[in-house]
C-alpha cells in the first residue's frame, strides 16, 4: 500500500525567511503524481503545487518550490520569503494512476506558523 | 473559494439522528469526492463519483450513504452515527476523474456526534 509520511507535525518560521517541509512516500510504481495542499485556519484546502513523477525538473509556483528526489521517494516543499498568510496546515499527497481510481493518499500534515 | 460549497458548515447530532451533508460544485467538473478529516490523521477518501456513478468506496460503514443526483451535487446521508464519526467532512471535485486532475476542495462540514 502506498503511504505518505510527513515527519514534522509542527513548524514555525520568521516572516521573510525560508522554510522546508518534508514529505516521503512509499510506492513501487514508476508513474505517479505528488501534490502539496494548503489548509489555512477555518478555510478551504487549496492546491499549492504538483509534480509529475516522470518530470525531472522540480516544480515551482512563485515562492513555492519542491525538491523532488525520486530515488529517495522524497518530495519536500520550500517556501521562500514566508508571509503571515502562509500560516496553515500543509498536506503532502500522492496519486498513482494505475490504481484505476482517484484514491489520493494524504500525509498527516504539518502545521506551519509564520511569526511576525 | 466559491467553486465548491458545502452545507451546513457545522452540524451537531445525536447518535439516533438522521442528517444529510450537501456539496455543490460550480466548476463544471464531472467527478466528486467525500473525504473524512480527523484530528492528527491523514485525510481518508470515503467515496468517489465520476459522471454520477460511484467508482470507489473505501470500505466505509453503511451508516454513511452517498448520493450523487447529478454532476454538480453530492450528498452524504448520515444515520445512527457513532461519536468516533465526529470529524471534518470535506467534499472535492475534479474535472474528469482522471488521475492527473487537481482536486478542488470545499470548506468542509464540522460534524460532532454526541
Amino acid at each position: 500500500a502506498q503511504t505518505v509520511t510527513q515527519s514534522q507535525p509542527e513548524m514555525s518560521v520568521q516572516e521573510a525567511e525560508t522554510v522546508t517541509l518534508s514529505c516521503t512516500y512509499d510506492t513501487s510504481e514508476n508513474n505517479y503524481y505528488l501534490f502539496w495542499y494548503k489548509q489555512p485556519p477555518s478555510r478551504q484546502m487549496i492546491l499549492v503545487i504538483r509534480q509529475e513523477a516522470y518530470k525531472q525538473q522540480n516544480a515551482t509556483e512563485n515562492r513555492f518550490s519542491v525538491n523532488f528526489q525520486k530515488a529517495a521517494k522524497s518530495f519536500s516543499l520550500k517556501i521562500s520569503d514566508s508571509q503571515l498568510g502562509d500560516t496553515a496546515m500543509y498536506f503532502c499527497a500522492f496519486m498513482n494512476p494505475p490504481s484505476g481510481n482517484n484514491d489520493m493518499r494524504f500525509g498527516a500534515g504539518t502545521r506551519l506558523t509564520v511569526k511576525p | 473559494e466559491t467553486g465548491v460549497t458545502q452545507t451546513p458548515r457545522h452540524l451537531v447530532m445525536g447518535m439516533t439522528n438522521k442528517k444529510s451533508l450537501k456539496c455543490e460544485q460550480h466548476l463544471g467538473h464531472n467527478a466528486m469526492y467525500w473525504y473524512k478529516q480527523s484530528a492528527k490523521k491523514p485525510l481518508e477518501l470515503m467515496f468517489v463519483y465520476s459522471l454520477e456513478e460511484r467508482v470507489e468506496n473505501n470500505s466505509v460503514p453503511s451508516r454513511f450513504s452517498p448520493e450523487c443526483p447529478n454532476s454538480s451535487h453530492l450528498f452524504l446521508h448520515l444515520h445512527t452515527l457513532q461519536p468516533e464519526d465526529s470529524a471534518l467532512y470535506l467534499c472535492a471535485s475534479s474535472q474528469s476523474g482522471g488521475f492527473a486532475d487537481t482536486q478542488y476542495f470545499g470548506p468542509g462540514t464540522r460534524l460532532t456526534v454526541l
